[in-house]
């Protein structure tokens, strides 16, 4: 099977620009999570999906993301409008269930994003 | 929220050394994973192990969840083990979100 597939891989933009980057997941995995990656900060949250219904935003970290789910098998994250301080790797990952014995993520190559 | 500590910050062994990554963790989890980030940025699962032992290759991995540790064990390394190792961990209870250490960043040298 085909891990999660992240697009780009690369984005360079300048400030004030709209980023969109896109997630598919596993076939058959049934939660979505969208993480961001810093030097300053490590991994953190931004938000995840269980069958497509968003489930906890609360790590977007201001009016400027926004994120999707239209189908199992497409996820975006949006930027608009770009600050230099998103520059950061952008992992999308998935699991089938969530829980003990279930719920192992399997993570994309991520997208880097460099706001000018 | 739970606490995350890994150790050692960071390791370098020459090849073909063993090593031991150890991760604590504060309250009682129901998912425990170890991650490597190669040097591209890529995250690869290793383990998903809330409890017990498992081993794949030279990599074993032992979780006590009583006593909130977990071990990674890397044996005969090698040059492609290079990267950081996370632990990360979900205390369950309506959580469902991965809370994850902050690595241990390991160098195998030939």
């Amino acid at each position: 099977d085909a891990g999660v597939i992240q697009s780009p891989r690369h984005e360079v933009t300048e400030m004030g620009q709209e980023v969109t980057l896109r997630c598919k997941p596993i076939s058959g995995h049934d939660y979505l999570f969208w993480y961001r990656q810093t030097m300053m900060r490590g991994l953190e949250l931004l938000i995840y999906f269980n069958n497509n219904v968003p489930i906890d935003d609360s790590g977007m970290p201001e009016d400027r993301f926004s994120a999707k789910m239209p189908n199992a098998s497409f996820s975006t994250l949006k930027i608009q409008p770009s600050e230099p301080r998103d520059s950061a790797v952008y992992f999308c990952a998935s699991s089938f269930g969530w829980g003990f014995s279930t719920g192992e993520l399997f993570f994309g190559e991520g997208s880097r994003l460099t706001v000018l | 929220g739970i606490q995350v500590e890994q150790s050692p910050p960071d390791l370098i062994l020459q090849e073909g050394a063993n090593s031991t990554l150890r991760c604590n963790f504060s309250d009682s989890v129901n998912n425990l994973q170890w991650f490597h980030q190669n040097p591209w940025g890529q995250l690869i699962n290793l383990f998903y192990i809330p409890s017990g032992t498992k081993q794949n290759g030279r990599l074993s991995a032992t979780t006590v969840a009583t006593e909130r540790y977990s071990l990674l064990y890397i044996s005969s390394s090698q040059t492609t083990d290079s990267g950081v190792y996370f632990c990360a961990v979900n205390p369950g209870a309506g959580s469902y979100q991965l809370t994850f250490g902050k690595g241990t960043k390991l160098s195998v040298i030939p």
